[in-house]
């Protein structure tokens, strides 16, 4: 069985503090997918990034960043210098190679204060 | 190039209406998924279809709902004999392909309300 969670249910930052979001994705499967998912108060979903199980190589976008521990099965993304603008839901929401449906952790809600 | 389309964006229907939620993917995509969110909680899967073949509706109710994709038009999320725990977002994604070209673009979301 997979499981994805989500620790940290809310959190509040002060603007231009680095935020940490933390995802683990316990799973037999040795190949598998890993997205991250944005949903702002508007209500969409925004699509952030998408990593494989077979690529630990940690990435660096701008003011985000992405670091994946395949041995303690966690994909943790790290927003610098937030804004406003980031106060949104973030969702992890990983994929087995052999299925088609995402697995959406329960997100956590960041505040970033001005 | 637009994204996906769902509408339409807020229903309303009471108790025993039947609901019909409608998506358009994204240009050359040919994939399409839904997903159920209840208030407060992440999206779940409810069904995934390629153009007029349902590939795996593992996530769906087993009654009252159905889902689509014909060979012209929008997918179709229908919703028989609306109940109260009907109420949700229903988002619609679509992708290109499978494999490395599976990344699932979101719409904006239908939001149901059963009165």
């Amino acid at each position: 069985a997979q499981k994805v969670t989500q620790a940290q249910t809310e959190i509040s930052v002060v603007e231009k503090e680095d935020v940490t979001l933390d995802c683990v994705y316990e799973t037999r499967d040795t190949t598998y997918y890993l997205f991250w998912y944005k949903q702002p108060p508007s209500g969409e979903l925004v699509f952030l990034i998408r990593r494989n199980s077979f690529d630990e190589q940690n990435e660096i976008s701008g003011r985000y960043s992405w670091n994946f521990q395949k041995s303690t099965s966690s994909f943790n993304f790290t927003i610098t210098a937030s804004q406003v603008v980031d106060s949104a839901v973030y969702f992890c929401a990983p994929r087995s190679y052999n299925t088609d449906k995402l697995i959406f952790g329960t997100g956590t809600r960041l505040q970033v204060f001005p | 190039n637009a994204g996906v389309m769902q509408n339409p964006r807020h229903l309303v229907r009471r108790r025993g209406q039947e609901a019909r939620l409608r998506c358009s993917p994204m240009k050359g995509h040919s994939h399409v998924y839904w997903y159920r969110q209840l208030p407060e909680e992440g999206l779940k899967f409810m069904v995934y279809l390629q153009k007029e073949n349902i590939i795996d509706e593992s996530g769906m109710p087993k009654e009252r709902f159905s889902a689509e994709f014909p060979k012209e038009g929008p997918s179709i999320l229908r919703i028989q004999q609306v109940v109260r725990g009907d109420s949700a977002a229903y988002f619609c994604a679509s992708s290109p392909g499978t494999g490395d070209t599976d990344t699932q673009y979101f719409g904006p979301g239908t939001r149901l309300t059963v009165l």
